[in-house]
């Protein structure tokens, strides 16, 4: 149980396009997830918490017009990476939680990630 | 600020024996501790989460939570080449967000 996949797991694009990543949760349904950005060598950065139904709340420091994230269902969210430049080249890793009753429902279970490198 | 202490590491350790990592965190109200490992380009799974004092084991994996010194640790027996990895401690603070340290890199020398 407590799946998560994530698609694209590799996507290469041109400076100035817009990414468009999937996160799922395929055995529960989440009510929350959340989206990481991880950097070689470090720690993972939560970037945005987003709730079905409802506009994300994003960590100090990130830009919500550059990251779009849409929470539509109980088992779908998208981050979308607008006008992409070299430097969002990063591991973009979604989370989800939620599920059952009580303390679990903090456990979160990761997705496999998505590499997105932008030339 | 809420913060979450790792060894970064290297540890190396051989196989077969056990390996010790350990975690610190700053905030004595937290009631949420998890272990993730996470292997070289892959994103972390989990271990084991953790509420109450003391110990809980599953299968190889101890992890140990001591509130009043504000640690936990992961206790890996019979270390195998396989658990090789970086494991990352993550921390709930109150109702707030899970928050990660840097991790500790194992190394299990065959």
């Amino acid at each position: 149980g407590a799946v998560v996949s994530q698609h694209p797991s590799w996507v290469i694009c041109k400076s100035g396009t817009s990414v468009k990543i999937e996160c799922r949760s395929l055995d529960f349904q989440a009510t929350t997830m959340f989206w990481y950005r991880q950097f070689p060598k470090q720690s993972l950065m939560l970037m945005a918490t987003s709730n079905e139904g409802s506009k994300a709340t994003y960590e100090q420091g990130v830009e919500k017009d550059k990251f779009l994230i849409n929470h539509a269902s109980l088992t779908l969210s998208t981050l979308t990476v607008t006008s992409a430049h070299p430097e969002d080249s990063s591991f973009y890793i979604c989370s989800a939680g939620g599920f059952g009753s009580g303390k679990y429902q903090e456990t979160q279970y990761f997705g496999p990630g998505t590499r997105l490198l932008v030339l | 600020q809420k913060e979450v202490e790792q060894n970064s590491g290297p540890l190396s350790v051989p196989e077969g024996a056990i390996a010790s990592l350990n975690c610190t965190y700053s905030d004595r109200g937290s009631q949420s501790f998890f272990w993730y490992r996470q292997y070289s380009g892959k994103s972390p799974e989990l271990i084991m989460f953790i509420y109450s004092n003391g110990d809980k084991e599953d299968g190889r994996f101890t992890a140990q939570l001591n509130k009043a010194s504000q640690y936990v640790s992961l206790l890996i027996r019979d270390s195998q080449p396989s658990d090789s990895a970086t494991y990352l401690c993550a921390v709930i603070f109150g109702n707030e967000k899970l928050t990660f340290g840097t991790g500790t890199r194992l190394t299990i020398i065959p």
